[in-house]
């Protein structure tokens, strides 16, 4: 049972457009949602994220849309470069308040092209 | 610069053959992680240990093994069980406390079984 859905599978965006990029998930006890970024040959790193506490956070291009009510959160590109094409990752998990975490489980990934 | 060492970054193997794929960080991290990835799969979690001497298998453990016999390493044996190890598997640390259990990624080493 896959607990974190990531659509679409591949997205394209012409240079300056608005890349967005959907993650739903089942676990209502999941508690902390980053978003990562791969590029080819590479592992991916950490980019941006959100506890649910808050519905936005915002760093430079890269906003985060969360909705708790529906169990959605979605990653934001504003005025999209080449140099973002990449894929792109949402994650959950549950953070323990005592240290450590469970349950972190990715979404299947989007591979995102900015054309030019 | 801290981070995390993983090699060889290609690797070649025959059928039937054990290889050891090497994960090192130096970021003092108490969680190390090893996933697979494999197109249109996303990241699946092989084995992660929180402890030194102590790990837990994940979601596809089934023909791999793992050792964490020091803080800094946590080596991955593909077996000549696993029935289809080409892939790319990529290793990955947390800090263990609150608030900051987030992720740190290698590099990546792809296996291919020829």
């Amino acid at each position: 049972q896959q607990q974190v859905k990531q659509s679409p599978q591949s997205l394209i965006v012409q240079k300056g457009g608005i890349s967005i990029i959907n993650c739903a998930y089942e676990n209502t006890a999941f508690d902390y949602f980053p978003w990562y970024q791969q590029f080819p040959g590479k592992g991916p790193a950490l980019l941006i994220a959100i506890r649910p506490d808050v519905s936005e956070k915002k760093e430079g291009r890269f906003t985060i849309s969360f909705n708790k009510s529906a169990k959605q959160f979605s990653l934001h590109i504003m005025d999209s470069q080449p140099g973002d094409s990449a894929t792109y990752f949402c994650a959950a998990f549950i953070m323990y308040s005592g240290g450590g975490a469970d349950g972190l489980t990715f979404g299947k990934g989007t591979h995102l092209i900015i054309q030019p | 610069d801290g981070g995390i060492t993983q090699s060889p970054k290609y690797l070649f193997r025959k059928e039937g053959q054990n290889v050891t794929l090497s994960c090192e960080q130096n970021l003092n991290h108490d969680a190390m992680y090893w996933y697979r990835q494999d197109p249109g799969q996303g990241l699946r979690l092989i084995y992660y240990s929180q402890i030194v001497n102590d790990f837990q298998k994940g979601d596809i453990a089934e023909g791999y093994s793992v050792s964490r016999e020091k803080k800094e390493s946590f080596p991955l044996t593909v077996t000549s069980a696993q029935k289809n190890p080409t892939a790319f598997y990529l290793c990955a640390s947390s800090i263990v406390r609150a608030g900051a259990n987030v992720l740190t990624f290698g590099a990546g080493s792809r296996l291919t079984v020829l």
